[in-house]
């Protein structure tokens, strides 16, 4: 169990410009989630999978934000037409139904919009 | 629909002092309920769960049970010590499926 990664652990972008992030799961989970962590609050729920299917959409995925996970694997988060508000972590979780409810969480990908 | 509200922080205590977060939910169903814990730099890591009402978990000194009547799953320490600064995150997800929802975090600094 080699854990969730997350690349690259920070990004530093020019407002206007995409910006994309990858997530590994652990090798033997199946679900897939996205979180947004701003300064001084909570993870807040982004989007789910379930293998290759995108079952869930939180009301914070504009439509600049786009998720993708081709092989039921890794996932890729893309931000288009970066804003300053889009500062923030982004954090990838994992889980199974093995793992029942719990989650587990990589390092994150620290961006920041100047 | 879902939610968890935990004390605001930041909570500051000397060495050895006892500890307590508060974290209420609300949920329609039977949540699970989830500590987890964020030291500086580092991701999120679960501290400690509950499943079912009077449940109690518990890891590394760190206990919380969860109280259905009052539902509440307080975090307590009998003992601080400076290794325990980081920020708390107090969370609950009512199937095995569903994302895991959030409290807006507890920063504890502990001096020696």
């Amino acid at each position: 169990d080699t854990g969730v990664s997350q690349d690259p652990r920070h990004k530093i972008t020019k407002r206007g410009q995409n910006v994309t992030f990858r997530c590994d799961p652990i090798s033997e989970h199946n679900r897939l989630y996205w979180y947004r962590q701003t300064l001084g609050q909570g993870p807040e729920f982004l989007t789910y999978f379930q293998n290759e299917a995108q079952l869930e959409k939180s009301r914070l995925l504009s439509d600049r934000f786009s998720a993708e996970r081709p092989k039921g694997s890794f996932s890729t988060l893309e931000i288009q037409r970066t804003e300053q508000g889009d500062s923030a972590m982004y954090l990838c979780a994992s889980s199974s139904r093995t793992t029942g409810t719990r989650k587990y969480f990589g390092p994150g990908t620290r961006l920041t919009v100047t | 629909g879902n939610s968890v509200t935990q004390m605001e922080g930041p909570v500051t205590l000397s060495e050895e002092a006892f500890l307590t977060i508060n974290c209420t939910y609300t949920a329609t169903g039977y949540p699970s309920l989830f500590w987890y814990v964020q030291y500086p730099g580092e991701g999120l890591q679960l501290l400690l769960k509950a499943t079912k009402a009077d449940d109690k978990g518990s890891n590394k000194g760190f206990e919380a049970t969860y109280r259905k009547e009052t539902t509440s799953f307080h975090l307590e320490k009998g003992s601080v010590q400076v290794s325990d600064s980081a920020v708390y995150f107090c969370a609950l997800s009512d199937q095995e499926n569903t994302p895991l929802v959030f409290g807006k975090g507890t920063r504890l600094s502990v001096i020696a």
